[in-house]
C-alpha cells in the first residue's frame, strides 16, 4: 500500500506570501494520478490540481502543481485571505485512492 | 453542472448498518461517463476513500473497509447508495459522495452528511 505524507503539518504565513506545500509518496506515482484539494471548515474538498500540474476549472493561476515520482509540490504564489485552509494531496494507485494527512495554512 | 446530495439517517446504533443515498442531478449515472464514489471524514480528521464505481463497470473498495461496505445503484432514481455494516463509534464521520469523468480524482462533491454512531 502506498502512503502519502505531507509537510509541513502547519504553515503559518501572511497574505501576499508564497506558500510551498510538499507531498511525498512511499511508492512512485504516475503524474496522471496525483491531485490536490483545498478544504475549508464545514465545506467539501475542492479540486485544485489534477494530473500533478493541471489546474481544475475555475482555479486561479496563483495555484500551481509540480513534481514527479514520489515528490510533489503545491505552490501558492501569493496568498490571498481566502487561501487559508487545509490542503490535501491524493493519489490513485492500483484502483485505490489515498489521501495525505493535509497541510493547514493559517494566518501568521 | 453535476450536483450531488447525500441523505439518510444521521444517527446509527453500534453494530447496525449505516445506509446513505447520493442523489445526482445534472448528469445521468447510467448514460454519462462519470466515476462515482464515497469518501468520509471523521470530525477533525483526514479524508478516507470508501469506494468508487463506474456504471456498467467494476466497483472498487478501500481494502480496510471492504468486508463491511457495499455500493449499489438505482438508475430509475438516478442515485447510488452506500451500506456500511457492523458500525462502531469509529465510523462516525461526515460522508461525502463525489464524482468526476476521470477515474483518478473527484471534481464534483456533495456538501457532506454527518453520521453519528451512538446508542
Amino acid at each position: 500500500e502506498s502512503v502519502l505524507t505531507q509537510s509541513p503539518g502547519t504553515l503559518s504565513a501572511s497574505p501576499g506570501d508564497r506558500a510551498t506545500l510538499s507531498c511525498r509518496a512511499s511508492q512512485s506515482v504516475s503524474n496522471t494520478y496525483l491531485a490536490w484539494y483545498q478544504q475549508k471548515p464545514g465545506q467539501a474538498p475542492r479540486l485544485l490540481i489534477y494530473g500533478a500540474s493541471h489546474r481544475a476549472s475555475g482555479i486561479p493561476d496563483r495555484f500551481s502543481g509540480s513534481g514527479s515520482g514520489t515528490e510533489f509540490t503545491l505552490t501558492i504564489s501569493r496568498l490571498e485571505p481566502e487561501d487559508f485552509a487545509v490542503y490535501y494531496c491524493q493519489q490513485y494507485v492500483s484502483s485505490v485512492f489515498t489521501f495525505g494527512p493535509g497541510t493547514k495554512v493559517d494566518i501568521k | 453542472q453535476v450536483h450531488l446530495q447525500e441523505s439518510g439517517p444521521g444517527l446509527v446504533k453500534p453494530s447496525e448498518t449505516l445506509s446513505l443515498t447520493c442523489t445526482v442531478s445534472g448528469s445521468s449515472i447510467s448514460n454519462d461517463n462519470h466515476y462515482w464514489g464515497w469518501i468520509r471524514q471523521p470530525p477533525g480528521k483526514d479524508l478516507e476513500w470508501i469506494g468508487s464505481f463506474y456504471y456498467g463497470g467494476s466497483t472498487d473498495y478501500n481494502p480496510s473497509l471492504k468486508s463491511r461496505v457495499s455500493i449499489s445503484v438505482d438508475t430509475s432514481k438516478n442515485h447510488f447508495s452506500l451500506r456500511l455494516s457492523s458500525v462502531t463509534a469509529e465510523d462516525t464521520a461526515v460522508y461525502f459522495c463525489a464524482s468526476d469523468r476521470s477515474i483518478s480524482w473527484f471534481y464534483y462533491w456533495g456538501q457532506g452528511y454527518l453520521v453519528t454512531v451512538s446508542s
